[in-house]
């Protein structure tokens, strides 16, 4: 999962295998949620997006999962290819607005 | 990225020096905010606006202005650039219509010495 720190916590899959990246969110009020994929040298990519009133959203070949309870925050990514090499973080929304509040991130390392 | 251009890629600056980031959109999003990204730290806000002629902090405004003269541009300025805004900044809007998704640009990194 995230943490805050200078070293970001990686994920090392086999190619094929399928990847649970994971975020602990910090607020219970938070009503909106964003997985991000970013490649070294570009801008952070939406993935897929989760509202608090939902508890499970998929699209192509991912799935989002959250635990409102616990306060987490899950991305599924079904038979990892080595384009999926790349940080991914979560960010969550509270309240009216559009301000999001965003994880440090994941390294996911796509071995072949 | 949804269309969101950013100028320059690169930049290296002497402290003291002024400069200004530009970032366009030409969709009509209305909501355009910068962030910052530091290595091991999440993306943090530097101001915002939700429209032409409106601006906002966010969380690191200090030694950063905007203004948003027109929907399509949202530049950020140093007026008087420090070591400590060495970085790589993101400008990010929010299409008409998707209340809360926000689309990235590729970024600036920029260097104080």
């Amino acid at each position: 999962g995230e943490s805050v720190g200078l070293h970001l916590p990686t994920l090392s899959v086999q190619e094929g295998d399928n990847s649970i990246i994971n975020c602990a969110y910090s607020n219970s009020a938070s009503d909106y949620f964003i997985w991000y994929k970013q490649e070294s040298g570009k801008g952070p990519q939406f993935i897929i997006d989760i509202r608090s009133n939902m508890d499970k959203r998929q699209g192509q070949r991912v799935t989002v999962l959250l635990n409102k309870t616990v306060k987490h925050l899950s991305l599924q990514i079904a038979a990892t290819q080595p384009g999926d090499s790349a940080v991914y973080f979560c960010a969550e929304k509270t309240g009216g607005g559009n301000k999001l509040t965003f994880g440090t991130g994941t390294q996911l390392k796509v071995e072949l | 990225n949804a269309g969101v251009t950013q100028t320059p890629k690169f930049q290296v600056l002497k402290t003291g020096q002024s400069m200004t980031l530009q970032c366009a959109q030409d969709m009509n999003h209305e909501y355009m905010s910068w962030y910052r990204q530091d290595p091991g730290m999440g993306l943090r806000l530097i101001h915002y606006s939700v429209g032409a002629g409106i601006t906002d902090q966010g969380e690191v405004p200090n030694g950063y202005n905007v203004s948003r003269s027109t929907t399509e541009d949202f530049p950020l300025r140093l007026l008087s650039a420090a070591p400590s805004q060495t970085s790589v900044y993101f400008c990010a809007s929010t299409p008409p219509g998707v209340a809360d998704t926000q689309y990235f640009g590729p970024g600036t990194r920029l260097t104080v010495l």
